[in-house]
């Protein structure tokens, strides 16, 4: 059975600061891959960035960074130079198999308030 | 991307009514739609699998006769709660996947209350 846990219910950052959103998975699949989503009080759901269980390279998209450690099963979101915009709750989600037809699983999601 | 629509976007009902929500994909044909629920500050739990041309694939404690999920088309999938009762009230969300590896597009979800 795949497991996502995030572990961190809040979190605050200062504005224009980095910040770490830590994901770690469970699962016994070779193939799989991590998302990360950010949902603003509307309730939708923005893709934010994508790693493969076979990318070698740490995925990256503007100021996102996934932070892939494979052998720990970890998959921490960084976001760079914080805006206000950024406050949202954010979901990490794992789907086994690397076919987008599979469903994904999602984590708790953390709270990301962003300070001025 | 994909755009994927629902329909409605709120709905208020009385205890005891039918509700059908609508997923719609506009721009991409989809064999496969996934329904999930929200609760207030919780996460999305996966309900279904909406499969075009035959049944559903339901999650473990999901219950199927309250929750009909009908695929007719590529393009669209329904989510019918029977008998609403007060603890259906939720956000529904719907979504698509896409034909990329990193692709699954988020209707705009339903916020689902009943009185």
């Amino acid at each position: 059975a795949q497991k996502i846990t995030q572990t961190q219910p809040g979190m605050f950052v200062q504005e224009k600061e980095a910040v770490t959103l830590d994901c770690t998975y469970d699962t016994s699949d070779q193939s799989y891959g991590l998302f990360w989503y950010k949902q603003p009080s509307s309730g939708e759901m923005i893709f934010l960035i994508y790693q493969g269980s076979y990318d070698e390279q740490n995925a990256t998209e503007g100021r996102y960074s996934l932070n892939f450690q494979k052998a720990r099963k970890s998959a921490n979101l960084v976001i760079s130079a914080s805006q206000l915009g950024d406050s949202a709750m954010y979901f990490c989600a794992m789907r086994e198999g690397l076919d987008s037809s599979y469903k994904l699983i999602f984590g708790s999601g953390t709270r990301l308030l962003v300070r001025p | 991307g994909a755009v994927v629509s629902q329909h409605p976007s709120w709905v208020i009902c009385k205890s005891g009514t039918s509700v059908k929500i609508e997923c719609r994909s506009l721009d991409f044909q989809a064999t496969t739609m996934f329904w999930y629920r929200q609760f207030p500050k919780q996460s999305l739990m996966l309900m279904a699998t909406s499969n075009e041309g035959s049944k559903a694939t339901y999650e473990q404690g999901v219950e199927k006769d309250k929750f009909l999920i009908n695929h007719a088309s590529l393009t669209l999938s329904t989510l019918t709660v029977t008998s609403a009762h007060p603890e259906d009230s939720s956000f529904y969300i719907c979504s698509v996947p896409g034909s990329g590896d990193n692709e699954q597009f988020f209707g705009p979800g339903t916020r689902l209350t009943v009185l």
